[in-house]
C-alpha cells in the first residue's frame, strides 16, 4: 500500500495545453510539498501546505498552482505548459516527531512525475 | 545560491570498504540535516538524520557526521554493499515551516 502517490507517473504533452498531476498520502501526515527536479538534478521546493493551508510558496510561476481539497491531498495544476516545465516533479510529506533532543522529521516522497513538455 | 552543496557528483567504491559522501552549507540557520537515498525512477527515501546539537548519529551501517565549525557534514557506510548503489542527497532545514533545502546528489557506485 503505497504511502505517497502520485499520479500519472509519465506526463509528456504540448506547449500551451493545461496539465494536473495528483498526490495523495495516506500517513496521517499534516503537511505536503511539491519539489521539482530540474536537468542540473536539484530538488528545489515549490509549495508547502499544512493542513490545507499554503505555508510556503518559492518563487515559482502563478502558471503553477497548488491544491489541497483535504489534508491528505495536495495536485498541482499547470497552466499554458513552457518547454522549460519539462522536469520530474516530486510530492512529498512529513510529520512532526517529537524526541528527546528536538522534533525531529523526515518527508516521504512520492516515486516522481516525469513531464516532458514539447 | 546554492546553500548545500556536493561537490562530488560521482564516487565509486569497493564493496566491503567504506564509502564517504560529504556535504558543504552556507546558511549559519540550518539546525536538521538529514540524508536521502534515491535509486532511478523512485523517490528519494530518508535513511539518517542529525539535529545540529550532535555531532555523531549512527544507524547500523551509517554515521552521519556533523562538523558545524566547518559547515560540512559526511556520511559513512561501513561496509558497503552493491544494493547501497544510488545518488544520495544531502538536505538541511532551519526554522519552523520544515523546508527542505538539497545538494544536487552524489551518484555512489558499489562495485561487487
Amino acid at each position: 500500500d503505497t504511502a505517497v502517490s502520485q499520479t500519472p507517473k509519465y506526463l509528456v504533452t504540448q506547449m500551451g495545453n493545461d496539465k494536473s498531476i495528483k498526490c495523495e498520502q495516506n500517513l496521517g501526515h499534516d503537511t505536503m510539498y511539491w519539489y521539482k527536479q530540474d536537468s542540473k538534478k536539484f530538488l528545489k521546493i515549490m509549495f508547502s501546505y499544512n493542513n490545507k493551508e499554503l505555508i510556503i510558496n518559492e518563487t515559482v510561476p502563478n502558471r503553477f498552482s497548488p491544491k489541497s481539497p483535504d489534508k491528505a491531498h495536495l495536485n498541482l495544476h499547470i497552466n499554458s505548459l513552457e518547454l522549460g516545465d519539462s522536469a520530474v516533479y516530486f510530492c512529498a510529506s512529513s510529520q512532526e516527531i517529537m524526541s528527546a533532543a528536538r522534533v525531529n522529521y523526515g518527508y516521504t516522497f512520492g516515486s516522481g512525475t516525469r513531464l516532458t513538455v514539447v | 545560491d546554492q546553500q548545500v552543496k556536493q561537490n562530488s557528483p560521482s564516487l565509486s567504491v569497493q564493496e566491503g570498504r567504506i564509502s564517504i559522501l560529504n556535504c558543504d552549507y552556507t546558511n549559519s540557520m540550518f539546525d536538521y540535516f538529514l540524508w536521502y537515498k534515491k535509486y532511478p525512477a523512485e523517490g528519494p527515501t530518508f535513511l539518517i538524520s542529525i539535529s545540529s546539537i550532535k555531532d555523531k548519529n549512527e544507524d547500523g551501517r551509517f554515521t552521519v557526521f556533523l562538523n558545524k565549525s566547518a559547515k560540512h557534514l559526511s556520511l559513512h557506510i561501513v561496509p558497503s554493499q552493491p544494493g547501497d548503489s544510488a545518488v544520495y542527497f544531502c538536505a538541511a532545514s532551519g526554522g519552523s515551516n520544515y523546508k527542505l533545502t538539497f545538494g544536487k546528489g552524489t551518484l555512489l557506485t558499489v562495485n561487487p
